[in-house]
């Protein structure tokens, strides 16, 4: 089992709707969770980081489920510039390395 | 604020010939990361510094890349000889700390091996 499983998509959406990705995690120790935003050729930037109790910003919304090991995001009414790939990052203490899932690309349309 | 800087943006070799990347990061970012994507995949973590001290480097092909923090601040990394598979951009990023910080990333190297 991989590390950090992310829906590998892609995802094909029309402008205005909502989408939503969730990710896997493998090691119950992890602490620190974040979406990452790459676009294509481009490097990866942070979108936003995942806390317990659930954060929004926007039109994005971030949920954690540590009972589960899952994380996701929800994207409303997507834009066309909100074409990229949405990469789950999970991180531990103590030394554990950051890890990126392989990534989940959305491609919204007009 | 200057970001992460990185350099070569490519570089084309071929297999067993020698290659390094350099990188410069944030003013001020103790910890800093080499990480190798393949196209399709999320990043891996070949090397994490803190400061000029070695946090992580589990994951790096010890055998043929190695990567130096002289004086904790800039950072280079070296591929001796390189295989086709190591085709990849290398991305660098710097944090403040390493613990619960996000990472700000360079504009990476894009290393074709013919």
């Amino acid at each position: 089992r991989k590390e950090v499983e992310q829906d590998p998509g892609p995802f094909n959406v029309p402008e205005g709707a909502t989408v939503a990705f969730n990710c896997t995690y493998s090691n119950s120790a992890s602490q620190s969770f974040f979406w990452y935003r790459q676009d294509c050729r481009k490097e990866p930037k942070l979108l936003m980081s995942v806390y317990s109790s659930g954060n929004e910003d926007g039109r994005f919304t971030a949920q954690l489920n540590r009972a589960s090991q899952y994380i996701s995001l929800l994207i409303r009414d997507s834009k066309l510039s909100d074409s990229a790939t949405y990469l789950c990052v999970v991180k531990g203490t103590g030394g554990f390395k950051t890890i990126f899932g392989a990534g989940t690309r959305l491609f919204v349309k007009a | 604020e200057a970001g992460v800087a990185q350099s070569p943006r490519y570089k084309i070799i071929e297999k067993r010939q020698s290659v390094a990347f350099w990188c410069n990061p944030i003013s001020g970012h103790a910890t800093l990361y080499w990480y190798q994507q393949i196209l399709g995949q999320g990043p891996k973590l070949l090397i994490q510094f803190q400061n000029n001290g070695v946090v992580d480097d589990s994951q790096l092909p010890k055998d043929r890349f190695s990567a130096e923090r002289l004086k904790g601040v800039d950072s280079t990394l070296k591929i001796q000889p390189a295989k086709l598979e190591d085709s990849a951009v290398y991305l660098c990023a710097s944090s403040f700390r390493s613990t619960n910080e996000k990472l700000f990333f360079g504009s990476g190297t894009q290393l074709s091996v013919l």
